[in-house]
């Protein structure tokens, strides 16, 4: 069964700072890779997908991440956190079906 | 709001009691799946429905555990002889595709607290 792991369970940082979230996972084949966020008493939504294409993905808010396919990696990066982007942040996987596998999560908190 | 809705969102029960869930998917989602979340950990798969036929079912789900969909709408998913160790948020989402490029939406979550 495929794992994902992200590397940080806590992050604090200040407004303007850069974020960057760290995620692997073992799959060896095929695989689609999300960012979901979970902002504090909210459900989890989508910060954005990779399924195929550019291995470099823009989502909302100013997130993107990058496919390294050798390295099995997607991580999470913002140039500029606000102190609205204290959440937690999922990262997940589908490989070759419908269930996502989802890591622990990273708790990030924006310092005013 | 015309997102994934779950009722009830919070559900106390003492143990050995029955409890059931329901989620009511975005209109016209052909796909359903609960997931439970313990603290510190992200979600984990239990069961996944395409209309109204349950094709998968994680080991993580109990004899004790039952999921219907009947009409491949709403979703309900039942604990019976509810033990400590089922308290946890249990999340419901839903998905439009018959491919494997989907996209889940997810609901906001039923907590169950056991005592």
């Amino acid at each position: 069964a495929q794992s994902v792991s992200q590397h940080n369970h806590h992050v604090i940082l200040s407004e303007a700072a850069s974020l960057e979230l760290g995620c692997n996972y073992s799959y060896g084949g095929t695989v689609n890779l999300f960012w979901y966020v979970q902002y504090p008493g909210q459900h989890l939504q989508l910060l954005l997908k990779y399924f195929s294409g550019d291995p470099l993905v823009k989502g909302i808010k100013g997130f993107e991440a990058e496919f390294i396919k050798s390295k099995f990696s997607f991580n999470l990066r913002k140039p500029s956190v606000q102190w609205s982007d204290t959440a937690e942040y999922f990262c997940a996987v589908t490989a070759g079906d419908y269930k996502l596998s989802f890591g622990a999560g990273t708790t990030v908190t924006v310092r005013a | 709001d015309t997102g994934v809705s779950q009722d009830p969102r919070h559900k106390i029960t003492k143990r050995g009691q029955n409890v059931t869930f329901r989620c009511d998917p975005i209109s016209e989602h052909n796909r359903l799946y609960w997931y439970r979340q313990t603290l510190g950990q992200g979600p984990e798969f239990l069961t996944y429905f395409q209309n109204e036929a349950q094709l998968e079912k994680s080991r993580l789900l109990s004899d004790r555990f039952s999921a219907e969909r009947p009409k491949g709408s709403f979703s309900t998913l039942e604990i019976q002889r509810t033990e400590q160790g089922d308290s946890a948020m249990y999340l419901c989402a839903s998905s439009l595709g018959t491919g494997m490029n989907t996209e889940a939406f997810f609901g906001q979550g039923t907590r169950l607290t056991v005592v």
